[in-house]
């Protein structure tokens, strides 16, 4: 595809359950982002990918929350034991190179995650 | 504290009116980038514009013009002759150019809040 694609675009869970949250970024693009926004709120960022590796995870808000990306493509955001206060709008972005090299993310159009 | 202040929460405005948002930044880098992001009702991000520190030529596009002031840390956006379908979040972000502990370099953007538009016909 031409975007970011994410998946599920909606995804209701029972608090307690472990959910997977999946970025198909923009073909060649060597970064990923993932970032939360909470209701009414700006975007916190999570975790940032460089290829397959993660040189910066110091957004991820607890070791419930995990990710992975494979093949330099895919990328999933896994939160074990979800709580209520993980309710937000997941978004994934890409960019060919790091935004620090003077280039710009393109966002996905998120996964709305419900804990209840 | 936070690297990208947007003052302005929310905005109403009438339509044909220009309108100014605000975005000053904090940051120690000399080299660092500024962004501005459109998010519509439907969610998706959209990207408006790059602007890097060495460059501060004031940029049109239409009816968008952006300000960047260095000496004021800051980086507003003017829609001229607003319309209804400007109503959206607009979000101002900054990137810095550094790098990790083992020099990979790092891509992080900071953004600030968002501020609401609303363009009421």
């Amino acid at each position: 595809g031409a975007g970011v694609s994410q998946s599920p675009s909606n995804k209701v869970t029972e608090k307690g359950k472990d959910v997977e949250l999946r970025c198909d970024p923009i073909s060649g693009h060597t970064a990923l982002y993932w970032y939360r926004q909470r209701l009414g709120q700006g975007l916190e960022f999570l975790i940032y990918f460089q290829g397959n590796s993660a040189p910066d995870k110091s957004g991820l808000p607890s070791d419930r929350f995990s990710a992975e990306r494979t093949g330099e493509s895919v990328s999933t955001l896994t939160i074990q034991r979800t709580q209520q206060e993980d309710s937000a709008v997941y978004l994934c972005a890409s960019s060919l190179r790091p935004t620090a090299m003077n280039t710009e993310a393109f966002f996905g159009q998120g996964t709305r995650l419900t804990v209840v | 504290a936070q690297k990208v202040t947007q003052a302005q929460t929310e905005i109403s405005v009438v339509e044909k009116e220009d309108v100014t948002l605000d975005c000053v930044y904090e940051t120690r880098d000399t080299t660092y980038y500024l962004f501005w992001y459109k998010q519509p009702p439907s969610g998706e991000l959209v990207f408006l514009i790059r602007r890097n520190s060495f460059d501060e030529q004031n940029e049109i596009s239409g009816r968008y013009s952006w300000n960047f002031q260095k000496s004021t840390s800051s980086f507003n956006f003017t829609i001229t002759a607003s319309q209804v379908v400007d109503s959206a979040v607009y979000f101002c972000a900054l990137s810095e150019f550094s790098f990790s502990n083992r020099g990979s370099t790092l891509g992080r953007l900071y953004f600030g809040r968002g501020t609401q538009l609303t363009v009421w016909p």
